[in-house]
């Protein structure tokens, strides 16, 4: 059964360092998404992506943030300075040309130090 | 805005036995989809089962089905005949088609199965 992938599993980075995360999502889905979640809260949305651009974003997307399908199967989360507070497990997703249906990868851990 | 609600933060069940994690919801909108994961240790969220608002009959997987009470704007996911591997958090989760597909989730029920 097709899966969503993400690389890496686990990152550990300095503050105010890059990361990109990626996510390989499944082949034949349209929708993107990338959602996170601080250990021991909700999951919560961060950004949707469809036909190569954004379509919504949360007030937690702000600039240091950007998204990018470099290819047609990667899609990466761009942090560029990060910060503490963006210590947290983060979920990439895919949806079918319906969307109404999202398949979860399974998480990207970033430690902030 | 959508809130989801998850009233349980906790919850335990004997093996074999019957659980029912409670979910409600707030919305305005008449057209949504709703939706459990499960997130066991490994942390990845898995799809449990999916409910179309519009459908009236309540979706069943299995071992897992819903109770979809629309007017009242609640979701509970029944579980029957527990096992072992259903330890996990649960999280409930509601999706617009209007604000971009987006689901918002509830905080959880961390459910334990005792053997």
């Amino acid at each position: 059964e097709p899966e969503v992938t993400q690389t890496p599993s686990h990152q550990v980075t300095q503050m105010g360092q890059e990361v990109i995360l990626r996510c390989v999502p499944i082949s034949n889905h349209l929708y993107f998404y990338w959602y996170r979640q601080i250990l021991g809260q909700k999951v919560e949305f961060l950004v949707s992506f469809y036909n190569n651009e954004i379509s919504e974003k949360s007030e937690i997307f702000d600039d240091q943030f950007s998204v990018e399908r470099p290819d047609g199967s990667n899609f990466t989360l761009k942090i560029r300075s990060t910060k503490l507070e963006d210590s947290a497990m983060y979920f990439c997703a895919s949806g079918d040309w319906g969307a109404d249906t999202q398949y979860f990868g399974p998480g990207t851990r970033l430690t902030v130090l | 805005a959508q809130t989801v609600t998850q009233s349980q933060p906790e919850m335990s069940v004997q093996e074999a036995e019957t659980v029912t994690l409670s979910c409600t919801y707030d919305t305005s909108e008449s057209n949504y989809y709703l939706f459990w994961y499960k997130q066991p240790p490994s942390r990845q969220m898995i799809l449990v089962i999916r409910q179309e608002a519009y459908k009236q009959q309540n979706a069943t997987e299995n071992r897992f089905s819903v109770n979809f009470q629309k007017a009242a704007k609640s979701f509970s996911l029944k579980i029957s005949d527990s096992q072992l591997g259903d330890t996990a958090m649960y999280f409930c989760a509601f999706m617009n088609t209007n604000t971009g597909n987006q689901f918002y989730f509830g905080t959880g029920t961390s459910l334990t199965v005792i053997p």
